[in-house]
């Protein structure tokens, strides 16, 4: 299977400091895409980043993705109370375009 | 900004009965899909749609499924004899080309009793 595993499984840290979410996987891909969920809501996209890319930045968000170790991280500096909520990455094969989702990483911000 | 949009945002309906779950993607958009989140688990493929066909699906998505976009805006998904396992929050998505970025709707939560 090619999804996503996120690591650590919780993460809770103090308003304004640095969040860092890790995503690895399993065969070669053609994305990986960052996704947030607040409880019980839809899925919010983050960032994509191809598999020729090696970092991605969005606002207060940096991608990285290392295709040689299969794996990806999702930094969030600067963390806020609003930043609370799961985590996923999804990765979708070479050879199609289903995405597979990780069982995210539920990341608690205090404030 | 464009949003994919899903009714209804619960449905509540007992085994054995056929439910509708519709969608409407994103207008441009040229690829649908339906994912669905057993409470607590992880979001799972259900299947993925393209020029008025399937084109990728997964295990889960049995001979009790069906997907059909009717019309140029709606995509439904159909359940025709729900089962008790079938409880889940379901997620459409679209996308404007194969490998770009997937939009989610807010999800319908279905509960079959």
């Amino acid at each position: 299977s090619q999804q996503g595993e996120e690591d650590p499984q919780a993460l809770s840290i103090q308003e304004g400091e640095n969040a860092t979410m890790n995503c690895s996987y399993k065969t070669s891909i053609n994305n990986l895409q960052w996704y947030r969920q607040n409880s019980g809501r839809g899925l919010v996209h983050l960032i994509l980043i191809r598999s020729n890319e090696r970092e991605k930045h969005s606002g207060r968000l940096r991608v990285t993705l290392d295709t040689s170790k299969k794996s990806s991280s999702l930094l969030i500096t600067a963390s806020r109370a609003a930043d609370t909520a799961s985590y996923f990455c999804a990765t979708d094969a070479s050879n199609n375009n289903d995405m597979r989702f990780g069982a995210g990483t539920r990341l608690t911000v205090k404030p | 900004e464009p949003e994919v949009t899903q009714t209804p945002s619960h449905q509540v309906t007992q085994m054995g009965q056929e439910v509708i779950l519709r969608c409407v993607p994103i207008s441009n958009h040229l690829y649908f899909y339906w994912y669905r989140q057993i409470l607590g688990q992880k979001v799972e493929f259900l299947v993925s749609f393209y020029n008025n066909e399937i084109s990728e699906k997964s295990e889960i998505f049995d001979d009790q499924f069906s997907v059909e976009r009717p019309d140029g805006s709606n995509f439904t998904l159909k359940i025709r004899s729900t089962k008790l396992e079938d409880s889940a929050m379901y997620f459409c998505a679209s996308s404007a080309w194969r490998l770009d970025t997937q939009y989610f709707g807010p999800g319908t939560r279905l509960t079959v009793l």
